[in-house]
């Protein structure tokens, strides 16, 4: 039993180019969450999903796309990555609705040049 | 925007003491969560409470809840080592849909 497991661990970009980052579960869990950590910012929301073909935008979306075409996956995308988007992205899950805890990734660190 | 705040920013102490940490939030929330972060790692669940709970425990952690102050306690007893990490309050309310709402974490450092 995996948990939650995010692809790649590490990447560095240069500006403009593009690149996905795969998240995926094992748990059936419903809801999938993207978050950014950045120093001294603690975790912001970025997309989240609360289920198979559902996505919805969360506090910072400016500059990021999703998909969730499998309910195991959710894939976070970056079009054009900016300086301004390095930072550690973590995946997290959920089974579904409120009292339930949120399930990590170990975080993908991306640096854009 | 953050719900939760955590206080202080950082805590030193040494093994054996105990830590606690503050968390104080904004809105009216349905539970509240603490989360373990060691260095590199994603965030691990260690304690949810419910609004309508005061104290929980759960081995060295204790967790209050005050809602009529908006805020919230985590209590680690008898510190060690391994408990050297950040640690981070989340809230869940209605108001935020689904997700959580972390807030910026507590440093604490245990030393030998």
């Amino acid at each position: 039993n995996a948990g939650v497991t995010q692809t790649p661990k590490f990447r560095v970009l240069k500006t403009g180019q593009s690149m996905t980052l795969l998240c995926a579960q094992d748990m059936n869990h419903e809801y999938m969450y993207w978050y950014r950590q950045d120093p001294g910012m603690g975790l912001r929301l970025i997309h989240y999903s609360v289920g198979e073909g559902t996505t919805a935008k969360g506090e910072v979306p400016d500059g990021y796309n999703v998909s969730r075409l499998k309910k195991q996956n959710f894939l976070l995308g970056l079009e054009s990555a900016a300086p301004s988007q390095t930072s550690v992205y973590f995946c997290a899950s959920r089974f579904n609705g409120f009292n339930q805890p949120q399930h990590f990734g170990d975080g993908t660190r991306l640096s854009i040049l | 925007s953050q719900q939760g705040e955590e206080d202080p920013q950082a805590l030193s102490i040494q093994e054996g003491e105990n830590a606690t940490m503050n968390c104080s939030y904004k809105t009216s929330i349905n539970n509240l969560q603490w989360y373990r972060q060691n260095s590199g790692r994603g965030l691990v669940h260690l304690i949810l409470i419910r609004s309508n709970e005061r104290e929980k425990h759960s081995g060295r952690l204790r967790v209050t809840l005050d809602t009529s102050k908006k805020s919230s306690s985590l209590l680690i007893t008898a510190s060690r080592a391994a408990d050297t990490a950040s640690y981070f309050c989340a809230t869940d309310s209605y108001q935020a849909g689904t997700a959580l709402i972390f807030g910026k974490g507590t440093t604490l450092s245990v030393s030998s």
